[in-house]
């Protein structure tokens, strides 16, 4: 059975880097044609797609985002973490990672994570 | 253009099909799927690759890609279908997951 898991800060001050983690179990990372991706949902607001990392270490980004994000593996620990740089309440939402299926779909979530940015 | 346009919201009667649109630029020659959130919880996927299952989605819930436009039709509309429904595809030419803007749909 595939489950991921975020963990993390629930709340982080303006221009501090957030540091978000998935635990995930049921597969293997390094398998071929896994990827993890991470998903942010602000309240009451539609899904955003921010980063994407495969089997390979190969490593997608939202261009809109890209200059603040960074995606990384721990294999060894069966981790995706997530960092980004210079939050601002915007960013203020709901962070989910992701097991990427084939088609680029995304067939389980994690339960996701609240972030607030509030000083 | 790599944007995906749905209807904000979308009204069915119960037992009746209700079908959410996705229109974004050459969609067909994407892969497109979908997604079911209701409040509080996760999405969950119910159609990829167009118009596939996952396991434990019931069949009343089909997909289709064609032109510049993607479409989830429920059939015989259940209370529980109501919630909130994107679609997600990928967009080769900038390497980037795209997402609709969501579809609520009610069941009244």
């Amino acid at each position: 059975q595939i489950t991921l898991k975020e963990s993390g800060p629930t709340l982080v001050k303006p221009t501090q880097t957030l540091t978000l983690t998935c635990t995930v179990s049921g597969f293997s990372l390094t398998t071929g044609a896994v990827g993890v991706g991470w998903i942010r949902q602000p309240p009451g607001k539609a899904l955003e797609w921010l980063a994407l990392i495969y089997w390979d270490d190969d490593k997608r980004y939202s261009p809109s985002l890209k200059s603040r994000l960074t995606i990384t593996q721990d294999t060894s620990k069966n981790q995706v973490v997530l960092t980004m740089t210079n939050m601002d309440p915007v960013d203020t939402a709901t962070y989910y990672c992701a097991h990427r299926l084939t088609g680029d779909a995304f067939d389980i979530w994690g339960q996701g994570t609240m972030v607030t940015v509030s000083s | 253009s790599s944007e995906l346009t749905q209807p904000p919201s979308v009204s069915v009667s119960p037992g009746q099909t209700a079908s959410i649109t996705c229109s974004g630029d050459k969609l067909g020659d994407k892969y497109a799927c979908w997604y079911q959130q209701k409040p509080g919880q996760s999405p969950v996927l119910v159609i990829y690759q167009d118009n596939k299952r996952p396991s434990g989605i019931p069949e009343r819930f089909s997909g289709s890609n064609s032109g510049n436009t993607a479409t989830l039709t429920i059939s015989g509309t259940q209370a529980l279908d109501e919630a909130d429904y994107y679609c997600q595809a990928w967009d080769s030419s900038t390497a980037k997951v795209i997402f609709g803007g969501g579809t609520k749909l009610t069941v009244l």
